[in-house]
């Protein structure tokens, strides 16, 4: 169990519906990530947090959306999804602001999000 | 564009055997690498990291080499065992840039008894 708490685990939803995931990080990380894992790629970064702000945007569409919140859990809003958005959506935490020893990264289960 | 490659989607190795899992990249501002680990249905957990200023890192069974030159990365598992069977990726950043982790795309490993 690495601490970080995802919800929903699985999560099925129509085209052009939007769709709220869920994130609690380690207990004093203030760090929040998020991946996308879509079939036979590799975890694509989205989105950073640290202590409520932005800290690094990757390939996160326009359709996509995030915050931090002040307890520190986090939001990923996807709205008029996309057959595409189907896949592995992974949050990560870790207690200081940037990748380095000592600043290890842990992930938490992922939410299966599937679009019909 | 990927800057992190993991070249070998899969790899079969005899139990007791060394696995060896290669990475490649491609941006020259990275400068600390980490391989992460994957069972199914479980996230991804931290394995071994190194950064730029040594050339190799051991932990156990686990060895991570780093060739700057070549920015080429291997992690070797010796001796192999079957509950190493996994996916395993590799990751990197820029430490001195708001980077985050860039990840490989992985690689199966299956460590047959």
């Amino acid at each position: 169990d690495s601490g970080v708490t995802q919800t929903p685990k699985h999560l099925i939803t129509a085209t052009g519906q939007r769709v709220t995931l869920r994130c609690s990080p380690r207990s004093g990380d203030l760090s929040v990530y998020w991946y996308q894992q879509s079939l036979d790629q590799g975890l694509q970064f989205l989105i950073q947090y640290y202590n409520g702000e932005e800290r690094a945007k990757g390939n996160i569409l326009e359709r996509f959306s995030a915050q931090q919140f002040p307890d520190l859990h986090s939001e990923l809003n996807l709205s008029s999804l996309e057959l595409g958005d189907s896949a592995l959506y992974f949050c990560a935490s870790s207690a200081y602001r940037d990748p380095a020893p000592g600043n290890t990264i842990y992930f938490g289960e992922g939410s299966w999000l599937t679009v019909v | 564009d990927q800057q992190v490659k993991q070249n070998s989607p899969s790899l079969s190795v005899q139990e007791g055997r060394i696995s060896i899992l290669n990475c490649d990249y491609t941006n020259s501002m990275f400068d600390y690498f980490l391989w992460y680990k994957k069972y199914p249905a479980e996230g991804p957990t931290f394995l071994i990291s190194i950064s730029s200023i040594k050339d190799k890192n051991e932990d156990g069974r686990f060895t991570v080499f780093l060739n700057k030159s070549a920015k080429h990365l291997s992690l070797h598992i010796v001796p192999s065992q079957p509950g190493d069977s996994a996916v395993y990726f590799c990751a990197a950043s820029a430490q001195s840039g708001n980077t985050p982790l860039v990840f490989g795309k992985g690689t199966r490993l299956s460590v047959i008894a």
